[in-house]
């Protein structure tokens, strides 16, 4: 059974630029979760989403958007990059009936230049 | 808001030890979940524990086990017979799904970074 996938690994963009990461969750998991994770810091929560509506956001500008597919896969689009964007972006999985548990994929390491 | 402090930024026990990582939260509601996740160099998160604020027995998962004191507002982490493989962050987590109107992002310690020396 397949845990929590996200595309790509690493990414490096420029400053302005525009990104769209991807995230595939678990077998039987209908929530995702995003969080950002700055070097030596612990992730913060970016928004979530369950049947395809973003159903709570954290402290993050609308530069940070999502959408939640048919099949519960989702994206996180980040537009008019800043370098104080370069982060780990995790994706988290949640089972139905238990959304606040959540299982991690291995994230993707953005950096900005 | 919810917070959720981790007092320890660095911690190193011998292996076969026992180590405590310290948690404390501050919340105001009476309903919540509290976690463990632990980080490895290789960056995947992995959930150790999970514990319900209404049950009152401690959370356990083999070598794994929590002090949760409500009360204090307080969620320990033990390992017992540490091993060269729990070497990592660690990260206590809180979320209360009954304030955020029913989803449950989660709010993070600062991490614990924990080494196991041989």
């Amino acid at each position: 059974d397949a845990g929590v996938t996200q595309s790509p690994t690493h990414l490096i963009k420029t400053r302005g630029q525009q990104v769209t990461l991807r995230c595939s969750p678990k077998s039987g998991h209908d929530t995702v979760s995003w969080y950002q994770q700055a070097l030596g810091q612990g992730p913060q929560f970016i928004f979530q989403y369950y049947e395809e509506e973003e159903r709570q956001r954290g402290n993050f500008p609308d530069r940070f958007s999502g959408h939640q597919f048919p099949n519960y896969s989702s994206e996180l689009n980040v537009n008019a990059l800043l370098l104080g964007d370069s982060a780990l972006y995790l994706c988290a999985s949640s089972p139905r009936g238990l959304r606040e548990t959540q299982y991690f994929g291995p994230g993707t390491r953005l950096l900005v230049l | 808001a919810q917070t959720v402090t981790q007092s320890q930024p660095e911690m190193s026990v011998q292996e076969a030890e026992t180590v405590t990582l310290s948690c404390t939260y501050d919340t105001s509601e009476n309903n919540y979940y509290l976690f463990w996740y632990k980080q490895p160099p290789s960056r995947q998160m992995i959930l150790v524990i999970r514990q319900e604020a209404y049950k009152q027995q401690n959370a356990t998962e083999n070598r794994f086990s929590v002090n949760f004191q409500k009360a204090a507002k307080s969620f320990s982490l033990k390992i017992s017979d540490s091993q060269l493989g729990d070497t990592a962050m660690y990260f206590c987590a809180f979320t209360s799904p009954y304030s955020g109107g029913g989803a449950d992002g989660l709010t993070f310690g600062k991490g614990t970074h924990l080494i196991i020396q041989p």
